[in-house]
């Protein structure tokens, strides 16, 4: 597609329920980068895939959350046992190559009740 | 890492108006950009600038890698140019940390 794509654009869950986070890059770019934007907040790094490989996973707060991009296009960003403290617009950026320009896609917000 | 402030946190415009916004960041940058958050929250490059000095329409910016900021020039700003501006800055190569954004309201 023309831009990121991030499915799907709304969530709610249940607190303690899984759920998977989706991001289509701009074809061809092979950094792929998933951010949290609280309310009044700017973005905040979660994890950055160069490839299929996750080069940094720094950001990750805790062990419920988890990335894959197994073909080095598509990513998930999985989180589970959900807490209402996750609740956040989660934001997906790709860029042609790392420090380069990023594109951002619209986001999901995820509600957890 | 790399602390991102920005200034002012809220400007309030009269249509027409100029505004200048500033980013400060703590360390020596390899990416910069700058974006605006619109109101359905979609982030919009604005400029790629690490360095120099770009212009695109009423917009422009500069950076000063050696004095460590980058200024965001708005002239003759419209209701449209309302949001959120961020300043993001990446020193490792691997992430982009943003500062606080600041909140830009243009009134008719």
């Amino acid at each position: 597609g023309a831009g990121v794509s991030q499915t799907p654009s709304n969530k709610v869950t249940e607190k303690g329920k899984y759920v998977e986070l989706r991001c289509d890059p701009i074809s061809g770019h092979t950094a792929l980068y998933w951010y949290r934007q609280s309310l009044g907040q700017g973005p905040e790094f979660l994890i950055y895939f160069q490839g299929t490989g996750a080069a940094d996973d720094s950001g990750l707060p805790n062990d419920r959350f988890f990335a894959v991009r197994p073909e080095g296009s598509v990513s998930t960003l999985k989180i589970q046992r959900t807490e209402r403290g996750d609740s956040a617009v989660y934001l997906c950026a790709s860029s042609s190559r790392p420090r380069s320009l990023a594109f951002f896609g619209q986001g999901t917000r995820l509600t957890v009740v | 890492g790399i602390q991102v402030e920005q200034s002012p946190p809220d400007l309030i415009l009269q249509e027409g108006a100029n505004s200048t916004l500033r980013c400060n960041f703590s360390d020596s940058v390899n990416n910069l950009q700058w974006f605006h958050q619109n109101p359905w929250g979609q982030l919009i490059n604005l400029f790629y600038i690490p360095s120099g000095t770009k212009q695109n329409g009423r917009l422009s910016a500069t950076t000063v890698a050696t004095e460590r900021y980058s200024l965001l020039y708005i002239s003759s700003s419209q209701t449209t140019d309302s949001g959120v501006y961020f300043c993001a800055v990446d020193s490792s190569g691997s992430r982009l940390t943003f500062g606080e954004g600041t909140q830009l309201t243009v009134n008719p």
